[in-house]
């Protein structure tokens, strides 16, 4: 079965810190996969997605993401924060041969001080 | 505002109770996702339909039961509730039943069994 891992479960960060979220998929075959966040009160927004192609996928608000098929990894990343980006962060995954609903991991909260 | 609506926005319930849990898709999508999101099991997906018609299912437990209606709206059933069912539940709607398809998520039913 499909699992995505988070590492980190809470990550404290000043502004102008760099952010890097590890995210490893276990599932063999081709993947599409996703980062999504959740501000505090609101719903779930899709930050990038990646389905083939260049590995490095730029999203909104300043966060890209790298594909590494030999890690099984997509780990989500950003110079530089900022107090707005404090929420929830959460990896999924697709696996095209497996229907479409998404496998998220258990997500990641960040909490930026000003 | 992704377009997705959820009602009720708040559920409060008592042990051995029904309820049921409203969605309506955003204008033009033919697919429904239905997540349940609670602090120890993470994200987990339950059931997806696809233009009225059960496409896939998750760890949805048979007490629980969904449909979708020709008008597209969703409903998710929960009957004889437990207290481990109190969770938030998210539903989700994409333009097809496709892989690498974007899924906007709405804003929550919180349920509370007592």
């Amino acid at each position: 079965a499909q699992s995505v891992s988070q590492h980190n479960h809470h990550v404290i960060l000043s502004e102008a810190a760099s952010l890097e979220l590890g995210c490893n998929y276990s599932y063999g075959g081709t993947v599409n996969l996703f980062w999504y966040v959740q501000y505090p009160g609101q719903h779930l927004q899709l930050l990038l997605k990646y389905f083939s192609g260049d590995p490095l996928v730029k999203g909104i608000k300043g966060f890209e993401a790298e594909f590494i098929k030999s890690k099984f990894s997509f780990n989500l990343r950003k110079p530089s924060v900022q107090w707005s980006d404090t929420a929830e962060y959460f990896c999924a995954v697709n696996a095209n041969q497996a229907g479409t609903a998404l496998i998220f991991g258990k997500g990641t909260t960040l909490s930026v001080s000003s | 505002d992704s377009g997705v609506t959820q009602t009720p926005k708040h559920l409060i319930t008592a042990t051995g109770q029904r309820v049921t849990l409203r969605c309506s898709p955003r204008s033009g999508d033919l697919s429904v996702y239905w997540y349940q999101q609670s602090l120890d099991q993470g994200l987990q997906f339950l059931i997806q339909y696809y233009n009225g018609e059960e496409r896939a299912k998750g760890n949805i437990l048979e007490r629980f039961s969904a449909q979708q209606f020709p008008d597209l709206h969703s409903e998710l059933n929960l009957s004889s509730l437990e207290l481990g069912d109190s969770a938030l539940y998210f539903c989700a709607s994409s333009v097809d039943s496709g892989s690498g398809n974007e899924q906007f998520f709405g804003p929550g039913t919180r349920l509370t069994v007592l």
